[in-house]
């Protein structure tokens, strides 16, 4: 099984700074078609995760563009530009190159 | 709009089995690409996979729950059953349905706890 590692697992956040997760697999996420199937869901409290990034960097529809992902291979990360409110919770990475799919161990985001 | 609901027992006992449904609408598993698959969480810990099933019936299973899973798909009632076997309280957790597009999980249930004791 690929192991997705996320660090860090808290992070404490001002209002209206930026946050950064940063998600390592245990082998690369390219898969055979060229394709990088790595997503980022985000779980607010008391509720299912909901998809924001996928294939690296691509917003999933209605997410806002402060949310951004970047990354490649083995290595990849989650910005959020300018935390609000809303994004207090706990934040996945997930991989879809290779069954079983795997996620991360979750980055709790709060506010300060 | 795409929505899916989990259903199936709050409260099972060791050993027993637990079957869950999810219902959705707003798709057809019967489209290319299109997939349902089963995602579990232990109270306060992370997401784990647990099964998928395609609108051409392939399907995959965790490899460490794989003896005890069997997921299936009612196409003509708009419905994914997941069934696993042999239930421990290590099991108890909230077990999501969701919706795939080939590789993503991009709708998701509310969810339902699912509480394995004697």
């Amino acid at each position: 099984d690929i192991v997705m590692t996320q660090t860090p697992l808290s992070s404490p956040v001002t209002l209206g700074q930026p946050a950064s997760i940063s998600c390592r697999s245990s082998q690369s996420l390219v898969h055979s078609d060229g394709n990088t199937y790595l997503s980022w869901l985000q779980q607010r409290p008391g509720q299912p995760p909901r998809l924001l990034i996928y294939k690296i960097s691509n917003r999933f529809s209605g997410v806002p563009d402060r949310f951004s992902g970047s990354g490649a291979g083995t290595d990849f990360t989650l910005k959020i530009s300018r935390v609000e409110a809303e994004d207090v919770g706990v934040y996945y990475c997930m991989q879809a190159t290779q069954f079983p799919w795997t996620f991360g161990q979750g980055t709790k985001v709060e506010i300060k | 709009q795409i929505t899916l609901k989990e259903s199936g027992p709050t409260l099972v006992k060791p050993t027993q089995t637990l079957t869950l449904t999810c219902t959705f609408s707003g798709f057809s598993l019967s489209t290319s690409g299109v997939g349902v698959g089963w995602i579990r969480q232990p109270p306060g810990k992370a997401l784990e996979w647990l099964a998928l099933i395609y609108w051409d019936d392939d399907k995959r299973y965790s490899p460490s729950l794989k003896s005890r899973l069997t997921i299936t798909k009612d196409t003509s009632k708009n419905q994914v059953v997941l069934t696993m076997t042999n239930m421990d309280p290590v099991d108890t957790a909230t077990y999501y349905c969701a919706h795939s597009h080939w590789t993503l999980f991009d709708y998701w249930g509310q969810g339902t706890l699912v509480t394995v004791s004697s």
